[in-house]
């Protein structure tokens, strides 16, 4: 099965840098590629997504990568303010198919002032 | 509006005694699935259903058990449970397998 990787496990930045998660995965027929976000006491929220179709995609400050050769793929964070400190979830999956969505451990993200 | 719902939200409970959570979807989503978050873990799956009656097991289905004899509503069984089963429990459900996961608000276990 699926297997995915998730670096660094936490990860401090300053208030306006760049942050940056990255995952690897194992199987390379995955072709879907979701971030969620988890904030302190909440449950997790879907934030951004890629297929393997496309290489990058942006949302205002967040953007995710994918480099289907290498198997991994990035979630980045740009001006970063304190709302975004939370856990960050990578996850992949094959879709189309009965496939579960294999999720990474996570990384505490703080933005600090 | 639309929601996923659990019950509990806290439980306290003691080595043994069967408890369920409940889990239960207003988006008529077939998808629903049981995940426990553990410190350096991640999210780990431990049971899902494709749609009412079919039910397969996850990652990490050993002492649980689960039910679909509605669409909207997946409870948790834990017959018998053991401290290594304290966690933080997540109900999803989606349209699909692979698609966007609607998380409920999560079960906060402790089994002494």
């Amino acid at each position: 099965g699926e297997n995915v990787e998730q670096h660094p496990s936490t990860l401090s930045v300053q208030e306006g840098d760049s942050a940056v998660i990255k995952c690897t995965y194992s199987d390379s027929a995955s072709n879907y590629f979701p971030w969620y976000k988890q904030e302190l006491g909440k449950r997790p929220q879907l934030i951004i997504d890629i297929r393997s179709n496309v290489g990058e995609k942006k949302d205002q400050r967040i953007a995710v990568t994918l480099n289907k050769t290498a198997k991994h793929f990035s979630l980045h964070i740009t001006e970063t303010q304190p709302e975004d400190s939370a856990v960050y979830f990578c996850a992949a999956t094959i879709t189309g198919t009965a496939s579960k969505l294999t999720f990474g451990t996570g990384t505490r993200l703080q933005v600090t002032l | 509006e639309a929601q996923v719902t659990q019950n509990p939200r806290y439980l306290i409970t003691v080595t043994g005694k069967k408890l369920t959570v409940t889990c239960s979807q207003n988006m008529n989503h077939e998808y629903m699935s049981w995940y426990r978050q553990d410190p350096g873990l991640g999210l780990r799956q431990i049971y899902y259903s494709m749609n009412v009656e079919v039910t397969d097991k996850g990652d990490v289905p050993e002492g649980y058990k689960v039910s679909r004899k509605e669409k909207r509503n997946f409870p948790l069984i834990l017959e018998s449970p053991s401290p290594n089963q304290t966690s933080l429990y997540f109900c999803a459900s989606s349209t699909t397998s692979y698609g966007e996961q609607f998380f409920g608000p999560g079960t906060r276990l402790t089994v002494l």
